[in-house]
């Protein structure tokens, strides 16, 4: 199995804070998405990332920012976090014309 | 813009029998690859089977193949002798190229819920 390590994996929390997701990979892998999971939407995409420093948004990006400063790690940050916001979080890596391989999410309830 | 569809919200088969789940495509592009992921209810992504748009022979992993239509845009998955074990969500899934950025845009289909039936 790809080295692909999400945390933390359960997170409840309050409208209105800050949430930081981090997503680690051991593969050297250069692509890397966020993903959101919701009931009838299957996966949409937040943000990717294709090298350090270099991202773009996805599909679904409002309300969310990313970083990656090193290779292995790239971060999902919810500046203020909103209810709609509660998901399932997926972290994917991939190479070249690789399938992706992901994470095993993370469940986010905002109250 | 490309769209993955499966049009079947939920099925459910028999142990030892055969199911074929429906995936349908929509691209312009001549070049990309499909994938079919399988997410039990532990919530883990696992890929099943991917399929190269440039291969005209069907994929097959074990129990698991494809009938790919590329004409049609048509990307099915067959598993046979289904057990227990395959009760999961399945995403059919899109991957092309961006030439223009360098990067690889995947489009993910809504899911088909399979249970499979003792």
């Amino acid at each position: 199995d790809a080295g692909i390590t999400q945390s933390p994996r359960h997170k409840v929390t309050e409208t209105g804070t800050p949430v930081t997701l981090r997503c680690h990979q051991t593969e050297n892998h250069r692509y890397m998405y966020w993903y959101r999971q919701d009931p009838g939407h299957g996966l949409r995409l937040i943000h990717y990332s294709y090298g350090v420093k270099d991202t773009d948004k996805g599909e679904v990006s409002d309300g969310y920012s990313v970083s990656r400063s090193k290779t292995e790690d790239f971060l999902l940050t919810l500046e203020s976090a909103t209810s709609s916001q509660t998901s399932v979080y997926f972290c994917a890596i991939s190479e070249t014309n690789q399938p992706q391989h992901f994470g095993d999410g993370t469940r986010l309830s905002i109250l | 813009a490309q769209t993955v569809t499966q049009s079947q919200p939920e099925m459910s088969v028999q142990e030892a029998e055969t199911v074929t789940l429906s995936c349908t495509y929509d691209t312009s592009e001549n070049n990309y690859y499909l994938f079919w992921y399988k997410q039990p209810p532990s919530r883990q992504m696992i890929l099943v089977i991917r399929q190269e748009a440039y291969k005209q022979q069907n994929a097959t992993e074990n129990r698991f193949s494809v009938n790919f239509q590329k004409a049609a845009k048509s990307f099915s998955l067959k598993i046979s002798d289904s057990q227990l074990g395959d009760t999961a969500m399945y995403f059919c899934a899109f991957m092309k190229h961006v030439w223009t950025s360098g990067t690889y845009k995947y489009i993910f289909g809504t899911g088909t819920r399979l249970k499979v039936l003792a």
